[in-house]
C-alpha cells in the first residue's frame, strides 16, 4: 500500500477566496486522482493528474475551477478557485500503484462560509 | 457512470456474517471488480478485488459468479467497526466511478 497524506486536514474559507490542498505519497506514482465528495454523497471523481501532462477532467469540471497540479511522481495540487458554499465537500486524493489498486489519502474537508 | 449498482443499506448481527451484494452486468471480460468501505467521512479504505476467482484476504473474501454479473463481499465475522459505507467499483478505462454503496449498519 503507500501512505498519503493532504493538506490542510480541513478549513474554514470565504466565498469568492482560493483554496489549495495538496497530496503527498510516500512512493512514486504515475496516476494520481482528485475525487469530491458533497455532504450525504459519494465520491464523485474530478480529474486524473499524470506527472508530465496536462490534468484529464471528467465532464462537470474544468480547468478554470480546479486548477491541478503534478510537479513530480510524490505530489499534486488541487486548487478550489473562486469558491462558494456550494463547493463545500470533502475532497479526496488517490494514487494507482502498480497493482492496479487505488489508495485514499485521508481527505480535506472544505467549509464555504 | 458506475457500473454497480447495490442495495442502500443492510443491518447485521454482531459476530454474524455480513453478505454484501452488488451487481455488475455490463462488466466486461478483464474487468476488475474492487471492494472499498468508508467509514465515517475517512478516505475509502480497500478491501480486496477480484478478477473471476473467489478471492479471501484477512480482511473479507470475495465470492464472483460464473458469469461475472454480480459479486458478494463477505466479512466473516462482522464487528461493530464494520460499520460503514461499503462500495463495489468497476474500474472504467482506469477509473473509479462510485456509486451510492450499501451502508452497513452492525447491530450490538
Amino acid at each position: 500500500s503507500a501512505v498519503i497524506s493532504q493538506k490542510p486536514s480541513r478549513d474554514i474559507c470565504q466565498r469568492g477566496t482560493s483554496l489549495t490542498i495538496q497530496c503527498q505519497v510516500d512512493s512514486q506514482v504515475t496516476m494520481m486522482f482528485w475525487y469530491r465528495q458533497q455532504p450525504g454523497q459519494s465520491l464523485t471523481l474530478i480529474a486524473t493528474a499524470n506527472q508530465g501532462s496536462e490534468a484529464t477532467y471528467e465532464s462537470g469540471f474544468v480547468i478554470d475551477k480546479f486548477p491541478i497540479s503534478r510537479p513530480n511522481l510524490t505530489f499534486s495540487t488541487l486548487t478550489v478557485s473562486n469558491m462558494s458554499p456550494e463547493d463545500s465537500s470533502i475532497y479526496l486524493c488517490s494514487v494507482e500503484l502498480f497493482t492496479d489498486t487505488q489508495y485514499f489519502g485521508p481527505g480535506t474537508r472544505l467549509t464555504v462560509l | 457512470d458506475a457500473k454497480t449498482t447495490q442495495p442502500t443499506s443492510m443491518d447485521c448481527a454482531e459476530g454474524r456474517a455480513a453478505n454484501l451484494p452488488c451487481n455488475h452486468s455490463t462488466i466486461s471480460g478483464n474487468e476488475y471488480v474492487y471492494w472499498y468501505r468508508q467509514i465515517h467521512s475517512q478516505g475509502p479504505q480497500y478491501i480486496i478485488h477480484g478478477l473471476k476467482n473467489n478471492e479471501t484476504n484477512e480482511m473479507a473474501s470475495l465470492i464472483i459468479t460464473e458469469d461475472r454479473k454480480s459479486s458478494t463481499l463477505i466479512l466473516p465475522h462482522a464487528t461493530l467497526r464494520d460499520t460503514a459505507v461499503y462500495y463495489c467499483i468497476v474500474k472504467d478505462f482506469n477509473k473509479f466511478y462510485f456509486g451510492s454503496g450499501t451502508k452497513l449498519n452492525v447491530k450490538p
